[in-house]
């Protein structure tokens, strides 16, 4: 199946590292990506990796790719109230053709 | 440069009406793809088109269908409209297909459909 899943709900404070993961489906994806949605927004790509890495540093977002286990998670250091959003990672599936397989989505609240 | 452009930002139509969605990607890009956002479905693929064609497709009904000018700008349109159509609907542009470049999205259309 298509079935991108992620955990619903992350609540941390402000300052601490909040950590987002992802399980995907297709092995083949070359491509996996974050992306944040605040309230009333469309999708902002914050970073993606390729799937032929381990991990990816930038700035205060670390994603780590585990492709034995299909996992794929999201560090962002020192978060601050402003990251609070929904956080989606999102797949390449080739079944016919390609397209972006979004997860269920992560809110994440950062409390003051 | 301007991001991904879509209008109207929001919609209300009743059950039976149709609907045309518009969006304009960043200049340069020739990719085009729409999203359903709806709270049960998540973000669900529905097409791409690519120079004034459509490459790709997801699992929507006939009654969802779009089309891309030579500019790039694309419209989706839904006739028959069903309650069950309320939803944000986004579009995503990139340089040249979706899924190889990265995409970037514009801010949606809020769809109610009464």
């Amino acid at each position: 199946g298509e079935d991108v899943e992620q955990s619903l709900f992350l609540s941390v404070r402000e300052g601490d590292s909040s950590v987002i993961n992802c399980t995907y489906t297709d092995s083949s994806s070359t491509y996996l990506y974050w992306y944040k949605q605040e309230p009333g927004a469309g999708l902002q790509l914050l970073t993606y990796i390729f799937s032929n890495m381990d991990m990816k540093q930038d700035q205060r977002l670390t994603v780590l790719l585990n492709k034995k286990d299909k996992h794929l998670s999201l560090r962002i250091a020192d978060t601050q109230t402003g990251d609070s959003a929904i956080y989606f990672c999102a797949e390449i599936t080739y079944t016919g053709f390609q397209k972006l397989v979004f997860g269920t989505g992560t809110r994440l609240l950062v409390s003051p | 440069k301007a991001g991904v452009t879509q209008t109207p930002r929001y919609l209300i139509k009743t059950r039976g009406q149709q609907v045309t969605l518009s969006c304009s990607p960043i200049s340069g890009h020739r990719s085009v793809s729409w999203y359903q956002q709806t709270p049960g479905q998540g973000l669900q693929f529905l097409f791409e088109y690519f120079s004034e064609t459509q490459r790709n497709k997801g699992n929507f009904p006939g009654r969802f269908s779009g089309r891309q000018f030579s500019n790039s700008r694309s419209e989706m349109n839904v006739s028959t409209l069903e309650l069950g159509d309320s939803a944000l609907y986004l579009c995503a542009s990139s340089l040249v297909t979706s899924g190889d470049n990265e995409q970037f999205f514009g801010p949606g259309t809020r769809l109610t459909v009464l």
